[in-house]
């Protein structure tokens, strides 16, 4: 049973560039949820995605926007890249249907290194 | 808002010690409380939660954790640390609005030492 599976896992990119990440939940999960971890820190909320929906948000700016497909896999994209940016993003899935029952399923992360 | 404070940013025990990491939350309502583990390069791990009932819960890898109201508490206890426990521990609370939120404390990095 494949789990949590994020794309690329290491990334680096020049200050003003935009990106875009990639997240397959696990089998049977239908939301998605993306985090952004920085160095020392505990991962902070960007937001989370069911029926193709942003359903919440963190206090994170317009520049992180994204995308879940029908198939519930998603796409995190950051616009004008800030040196800030540089940060393990997590993917984490769930069923909506277990609430907090299960917890989060998290992928490995990847590494975006802003130049 | 809800939040969470781990106050050790790094803890060293021994092999084969005991080990306590501290969790404080802030939460008006009962709180959703869960514990999970991040070894280096990796994504994170669910040990445990707690929702209501029992508030000594039992996790995996021999973790437990005691939810205190009292306290606003949520530690996480192990009896007997192995070196493979070495990591980041991090304490989150749950927030339900509309969909289901996470929240995360900052982390403890536990160093055992053999």
């Amino acid at each position: 049973d494949a789990g949590v599976t994020q794309s690329p896992t290491h990334l680096i990119k020049t200050r003003g560039q935009q990106v875009t990440l990639r997240c397959s939940p696990k089998s049977g999960h239908d939301t998605v949820s993306w985090y952004q971890q920085a160095l020392g820190q505990g991962p902070q909320f960007i937001f989370q995605y069911y029926e193709e929906e942003e359903r919440q948000r963190g206090n994170f700016p317009d520049r992180f926007s994204g995308h879940q497909f029908p198939n519930y896999s998603s796409e995190l994209n950051v616009n004008a890249l800030l040196l800030g940016d540089s940060a393990l993003y997590l993917c984490a899935s769930s069923l909506v249907g277990q609430g907090f029952s299960y917890g989060y399923t998290f992928g490995s992360g990847t590494r975006l290194t802003v130049v | 808002a809800q939040s969470v404070t781990q106050p050790d940013i790094h803890i060293t025990v021994s092999e084969g010690a005991s080990l306590e990491l501290r969790c404080n939350y802030s939460y008006g309502a009962t709180p959703y409380l869960f514990w999970y583990v991040q070894s280096p390069g990796q994504g994170l791990q669910l040990l445990l939660k707690y929702f209501s009932g029992d508030t000594l819960v039992q996790g995996i890898k021999g973790f437990e954790a005691e939810f205190k109201r009292s306290q606003s508490s949520f530690n996480l206890r192990k009896p007997s640390v192995h070196w493979s426990d070495a990591a980041e521990y991090f304490c989150a609370v749950g927030e339900r609005t509309g969909g289901f939120k996470t929240i995360f404390g900052a982390g403890t990095r536990l160093f055992v030492k053999a």
